[in-house]
């Protein structure tokens, strides 16, 4: 257990519609990063916040964004889903601003029918 | 940008053979770290290099840092099935940025 929570675990939608994927980091650390995984590909970055500000960005669609509150949980909003966006997304997090471990948390796995 | 690229893509062994992954970056490193993603997990962190040709073992595992900070490997000696998974390092410039990982199976 990395002790990063992610929700939900499973989520099926529609070509269209909007999701919302939640994250909470490890206690203690400052940086959390959203990574998207389609199936037999690699991790691609998609952003990373460092306490509550947005610190890196990187093939992250217009039509996603992300935030991290005071508490320093995170969301990732999805919007105008379409099929290509079904794949696993991780949200990690780490103590330090961009370097350092990176624990992952378990994933959504998002399904856009 | 920053590119890691890790070679093979894929690799399927007898169980008992040795295998290894290489990784290489477009650019000089400060570190690089290797992660292990079972099938249907996540990442998990192994371990971090820093210095210019460094060398650590953990138990089957040997992971290398290149001199030049560009590259590394990660050998495992005679491998059990415990070892399947996709194998992704990840180098630190100004980023952590990942690789396109190794993914490993093994033949019982």
């Amino acid at each position: 257990d990395s002790g990063v929570t992610q929700t939900p675990k499973h989520l099926i939608t529609a070509t269209g519609q909007r999701v919302t994927l939640r994250c909470s980091p490890r206690s203690g650390d400052l940086s959390v990063y959203w990574y998207q995984q389609s199936l037999d590909q690699g991790l691609q970055f998609l952003i990373q916040y460092y306490n509550g500000e947005e610190r890196a960005k990187g093939n992250i669609l217009e039509r996603f964004s992300a935030q991290q509150f005071p508490d320093l949980h995170s969301e990732l909003n999805l919007s105008s889903l379409e099929l290509g966006d079904s794949a696993l997304y991780f949200c990690a997090s780490s103590g330090a601003q961009g370097i350092g471990t990176q624990y992952f948390g378990p994933g959504t796995r998002l399904l856009v029918l | 940008g920053q590119q890691v690229m890790q070679i093979p893509q894929y690799q399927h062994v007898q169980e008992g053979e040795d295998f290894t992954t290489y990784c290489n970056s477009s650019t000089t490193l400060s570190n690089i770290q290797w992660y292990k993603q079972r099938p249907g997990g996540h990442p998990v962190f192994l371990i971090q290099l820093v210095k210019s040709g460094e060398v650590k073992k953990q138990k089957r595992l040997t992971f290398q840092f290149g001199e030049a900070k560009k590259n590394s490997s990660l050998h495992i000696t005679a491998t059990q099935t415990t070892d399947v998974g996709t194998y992704f390092c990840a180098g630190l410039n100004e980023k952590l940025t990942f690789g396109t990982g190794t993914r490993l199976t093994i033949i019982p």
